[in-house]
């Protein structure tokens, strides 16, 4: 069975602070690693993962996946309080099929 | 808003009715997507529509639930005679092709 494993679970971090989330995947196919940031309700999109070894980089967050791991980490640098939410991490598995399996979500919480 | 669209946004109800939802997806985007999110879990994939095509259906869709996409715009999702493990927050998503999955913001269902 398809499966998405995150860690930690959940962190609570200063402002300021730069974490790094990890993600490990164990699929029969893997066509893309994705990220997601869930704050209340939506999960909006933060990153896609294709190839291994290059960084995708927006603003104070970054991600890059290791095939050979079968990982990928979400790093965020100065950490705000805005940043607190869950972060996601999910595989799209191809293979004829067009499913994301997700993780179990990490909640991070950032104090002032 | 030109985002993914759902409605209602909470749904009480009690065990043994029915009750349906509402997706309208980001406006050209051929591919919907319905997961189920419980508290503490990731999204877990129900189903997907190309079109107004039903292609992939998960095990977790039982016999009670169906979904419907019937010009190949909004969607529905049916749940017959609820039971209380029901209760979860239904989330579509919409995407152009196999492109990167857009959530809406979900329909939370309780099951009294």
């Amino acid at each position: 069975e398809d499966k998405v494993v995150q860690s930690p679970l959940s962190l609570v971090v200063h402002e300021g602070d730069t974490v790094t989330l990890n993600c490990s995947y164990e699929v029969t196919n893997f066509r893309s690693l994705l990220w997601y940031k869930q704050e209340k309700k939506a999960p909006t999109f933060l990153f896609m993962l294709t190839s291994s070894g290059i960084e995708k980089k927006s603003g104070r967050l970054s991600s890059i996946l290791d095939k050979k791991e079968l990982s990928s980490i979400l790093n965020i640098t100065a950490t705000q309080t805005g940043d607190s939410a869950i972060y996601l991490c999910a595989v799209a598995t191809g293979g004829g099929s067009e499913k994301l399996v997700f993780g179990k979500g990490m909640k991070l919480t950032v104090n002032p | 808003d030109t985002g993914v669209s759902q409605d209602p946004r909470h749904k009480i109800t009690k065990r043994g009715q029915n009750v349906t939802f509402r997706c309208d997806p980001i406006s050209e985007h051929n591919r919907l997507y319905w997961y189920r999110q419980t508290l503490g879990q990731g999204p877990e994939f129900l189903t997907y529509f190309q079109n107004e095509a039903q292609l992939e259906k998960s095990r977790l869709l039982s016999d009670r639930f169906s979904a419907e996409r019937p010009k190949g715009s909004f969607s529905t999702l049916e749940i017959q005679r609820t039971e209380q493990g029901d209760s979860a927050m239904y989330l579509c998503a919409s995407s152009v092709g196999p492109g990167t999955p857009l959530f809406g913001s979900g329909t939370q269902l309780s099951v009294l």
